[in-house]
């Protein structure tokens, strides 16, 4: 069966720091990747998303980036975080054909001091 | 931009009662999904229908679909304790991998 790891879950950072979450996919070749934030009482807001290894498409122009160097491996990164990048990342995937049921992973909570 | 909108925001209900909770879009889809979001927690599928369908079931599931008003509602029958949960529609259309999702309805099932 399919899994999607997701880390860390918690994460409190300053002003101006990096940032990098990871999310990795087992059990599936080849995913649809995607990274989504959710602002408290918001829907979901798709950030980045990938078909393919270094295939990035950016959904909103802001500060951060992602990166997809392995087949399952999606990181999400900034160089120098904002007050407004905090929120709830959720990392998720899909199959590539047939239908576009996402499967997330558990989220991580992105708080910048 | 966020297509589907869910109606109402918020639902507080008792258990045993059934909720309804409704989605409505504003473009062509070729299938619209609900997911469920316990508090703090990534979203789980619950179902998903395709434009040529207008009524589907999964356990205490139905959901119902009707392009021409451009409208889905999800029927939660029987609620129980455990169904306190966050609820989205998302709506599928274009290109086959970016789904959009509205802002969701707090469902509260009180024991």
């Amino acid at each position: 069966s399919q899994t999607i790891h997701q880390w860390p879950a918690t994460l409190v950072q300053p002003v101006g720091s990096p940032l990098s979450l990871e999310c990795t996919v087992e059990g599936t070749s080849n995913p649809n990747l995607y990274w989504y934030r959710q602002a408290a009482g918001r829907g979901l807001q798709l950030l980045f998303y990938s078909v393919g290894i270094g295939q990035i498409s950016s959904e909103v122009p802001q500060n951060l980036s992602a990166s997809r160097p392995q087949d399952r491996q999606f990181i999400l990164s900034s160089k120098k975080l904002l007050l407004s990048d905090s929120g709830f990342y959720l990392c998720a995937w899909s199959v590539t054909v047939s239908g576009n049921t996402i499967y997330f992973g558990e989220g991580s909570w992105l708080t910048v001091v | 931009s966020q297509q589907g909108e869910e109606d109402p925001q918020a639902l507080s209900i008792q258990e045993g009662e059934n909720a309804t909770m409704n989605c409505s879009y504003k473009t062509s889809i070729n299938n619209l999904q609900w997911y469920r979001q316990n508090s703090g927690r990534g979203l789980v599928h619950l179902i998903l229908i395709r434009s040529n369908e207008r009524e589907k079931h999964s356990g205490r599931l139905r959901v119902t679909l009707d392009t021409s008003k451009k409208s889905s509602s999800l029927l939660i029958t029987a609620s129980r304790a455990a169904d306190t949960a966050s609820y989205f529609c998302a709506t599928g259309g274009g290109s086959n991998y970016k789904l959009t999702f509205g802002k969701g309805t707090l469902l509260t099932v009180n024991p």
